[in-house]
């Protein structure tokens, strides 16, 4: 089965760093291109960026609010993505969710983990 | 990138057919047969539903439906069951290694 499960969501102010987890199993994640995609509370889905499989490149792309601020950087030993936020702002408050992006389109999905930018 | 535009609200009886357009432009709907189709019950993970504009994975019943025309795909879910109601969003390809999610629609089933 595959599993997708999230970690690392935390209150942090503005301005803060924080790094969120993914841990996957259940298929090969060494192929696997990864994403994250964030959901404000009471909002729609929106596309955080993406990493494609080491043997592809392991090169990443990124919506343009969080583009300069955000890293996504994968340790296939752990078969495990992560999200590095930096200069963290109020708007970024949302449920960050991590999928497999496979062939364009996402699945499955981990449950999130919510982060919170409040002073 | 704009999200892409659908309808804030649907509905239908239990048995009828709703209809979910979602609007984008040629560089993302139109340029690409990469639509897919999420169902999102309140407080869980979004769940593919409908890939490749028309595709449905395993385990989607055959309930669902999708199609495109021009810069506007549509997801239709027929013979409406109670669990049925819940968010759905499109989503699709943007170009340059990006993409770009639909607005949401809230289905409700009377």
């Amino acid at each position: 089965e595959v599993q997708l499960v999230e970690s690392g969501g935390a209150l942090v102010q503005p301005g803060g760093s924080l790094r969120l987890s993914c841990a996957t199993s259940g298929f090969t994640f060494t192929t696997a291109w990864m994403s994250w995609v964030r959901q404000a509370p009471g909002k729609g889905l929106e596309w955080v960026g993406r990493v494609k499989a080491n043997i592809h490149g392991g090169t990443t792309d990124y919506a343009a609010p969080v583009k300069g601020r955000f890293t996504i950087s994968r340790d296939d030993s752990k078969n495990t993505v992560y999200l590095h936020m930096n200069s963290l702002k109020i708007e970024d408050t949302a449920v960050y969710f991590c999928s497999w992006l496979y062939n364009n389109w996402f699945d499955p999905w981990g449950q999130g983990t919510l982060v919170t930018v409040s002073s | 990138q704009s999200a892409l535009t659908q309808p804030p609200s649907a509905s239908g009886s239990p048995g009828q057919s709703v209809t979910i357009s979602c609007t984008g432009t040629s560089r993302d709907v139109g340029g690409y047969n990469y639509v897919s189709w999420y169902q999102q019950h309140p407080g869980k993970a979004p769940k593919l539903v409908i890939f490749e504009v028309s595709k449905r994975p395993s385990g989607a019943p055959d309930r669902f439906s999708g199609s495109k025309s021009g810069n506007t795909a549509s997801l239709t879910v027929s013979g409406l069951q109670a669990e049925d109601e819940a968010d759905y969003y499109c989503c699709s390809y943007a170009g340059s290694d990006t993409y770009v999610f639909g607005t949401g629609t809230k289905v409700t089933v009377l």
